[in-house]
């Protein structure tokens, strides 16, 4: 099984509308998480970490439920440049743990 | 630029040969990590040092492989008698180890073909 799970999508969505995704994620002594995003054929970028109080930043919410061992992302009002790959991590002894991502495109 | 660099960005060898990659983290990061992304897959962790001492090796990094951080600053990543199966993007990353947050942030990535 691996240490995270992803549903890969693909997800596709007009302008304006609000997606949501989510992972899980089996070392429940996990300590910290987070979204990354990452473009084609570039590096991830830190997206936002994720909080068991749940937080946002603008469009983005971010959720987790230690007890289901269970992390979501919401993206409202959805824009053509949040189409990526979302990459839900897992931060375990320092050594990052990514899922295989799921992939958004949002048309005009 | 002051972000995460790695050189080369694109490496295409021959099967068998040895390809070294150098990484040079944000100058006041104190750790510093390798990842190996395939096609489809989210990146998976190789190594790690804190300074110049490797502290974690995973079992993806075979006998063939060889990561240094002489003085703490710069990494490189060595892959001997290199295999199609390595042909894959190197990621670094760099964090500072703080009371509150560790965030890896990563280079641009080096990608080898073998042929």
């Amino acid at each position: 099984r691996k240490e995270v799970e992803q549903d890969p999508g693909p997800f596709n969505v007009p302008e304006g509308a609000t997606v949501a995704f989510n992972c899980t994620y089996s070392n429940s002594a996990s300590q910290s998480f987070f979204w990354y995003r990452q473009d084609c054929r570039k590096e991830p970028k830190l997206l936002m970490s994720v909080y068991s109080s749940g937080n946002e930043d603008g469009r983005f919410t971010a959720q987790l439920n230690r007890a289901s061992q269970y992390i979501s992302l919401l993206i409202r009002d959805s824009k053509l440049s949040d189409s990526a790959t979302y990459l839900c991590v897992v931060n375990n002894d320092y050594k990052l743990s990514f899922g295989a991502g799921t992939t958004v495109t949002v048309r005009a | 630029d002051t972000g995460v660099s790695q050189n080369p960005r694109h490496k295409i060898t021959k099967r068998g040969q040895n390809v070294t990659f150098r990484c040079d983290p944000i100058s006041e990061h104190n750790r510093l990590y390798w990842y190996r992304q395939t096609l489809g897959q989210g990146p998976e962790f190789l190594t790690y040092f804190q300074n110049e001492a490797q502290l974690e090796k995973s079992r993806l990094l075979s006998d063939r492989f060889s990561a240094e951080r002489p003085k703490g600053s710069f990494s490189t990543l060595e892959i001997q008698r290199t295999e199609q199966g390595d042909s894959a993007m190197y990621l670094c990353a760099s964090s500072l180890v703080a009371a509150s947050t560790d965030t890896q942030y990563f280079g641009p990535g080096t990608r080898l073909t073998v042929l």
